[in-house]
């Protein structure tokens, strides 16, 4: 049972256009969201972060919008370089339970930016 | 700089053959965790320390231990890798301060069983 998903596995967009990554989650008692960059061979990188306080985070050209209503959040970038070529993880996690701090991840989506 | 550092990056076993992967961060981070990545999967959490306090999931297999004799280190153990544990094993760190704070991951070890 995925709590974190991320239904688009790959992503295709044109550079200086804007990327749109999407993330559902189905536990309303995650309080927490991030995103994680990862090339291949390295490790997740984390790129932004979201608490459950705020609807909007923005970072240079990468900014998370979180809609609690609609479980869903979504991270665009503006504008999109060949170098943000990646695949992107969307992780949540929740202060509260047993489970305190630990991040759940969707499965990713690889995010191809052409020249 | 400061970092989460795997070593080795690629390791290959035998199948029931015990294998150790390491970690080490120079954080000074408190909390340190091993994840298991399959191949387009999203990365699942094996265990954490929390300071010296281990903290196993539920679902993770009895065949995966680990040992932290330090704050910089962090051992993965597999007592008898099958073919089904060859993944991406990643190893992340955070510093709790009572709430959720970020993950620092390494470049993870890709594991082969033979």
């Amino acid at each position: 049972d995925q709590q974190v998903k991320q239904n688009s596995p790959s992503l295709s967009v044109q550079e200086g256009r804007i990327s749109i990554l999407n993330c559902d989650y189905t536990n309303s008692m995650f309080d927490y969201f991030l995103w994680y960059k990862k090339y291949p061979a390295e490790g997740p990188t984390f790129l932004i972060s979201i608490s459950s306080i705020k609807d909007k985070n923005e970072d240079g050209r990468f900014t998370v919008f979180l809609n609690k209503s609609a479980k869903h959040l979504s991270l665009h970038i503006v504008p999109s370089q060949p170098g943000d070529s990646a695949v992107y993880f969307c992780a949540a996690s929740s202060n509260y339970g047993g489970s305190q701090g630990n991040l759940i991840f969707g499965k990713g989506t690889k995010l191809s930016v052409k020249p | 700089d400061a970092m989460v550092i795997q070593n080795p990056r690629y390791q290959v076993t035998q199948f029931g053959k015990p294998v150790t992967l390491s970690c080490s961060q120079t954080l000074n981070h408190n909390v340190m965790y091993w994840y298991q990545q399959k191949s387009s999967q999203a990365p699942k959490l094996l265990f954490h320390y929390y300071d010296k306090d281990f903290n196993n999931e539920a679902d993770t297999p009895d065949n995966f231990q680990s040992r932290r004799p330090n704050t910089s280190f962090c051992f993965l153990d597999i007592r008898s890798p099958g073919l089904g544990d060859a993944a991406m094993y990643l190893c992340a760190t955070s510093r709790a301060t009572g709430g959720t704070e970020t993950q620092y991951f390494g470049p993870g070890t890709r594991l082969l069983v033979l």
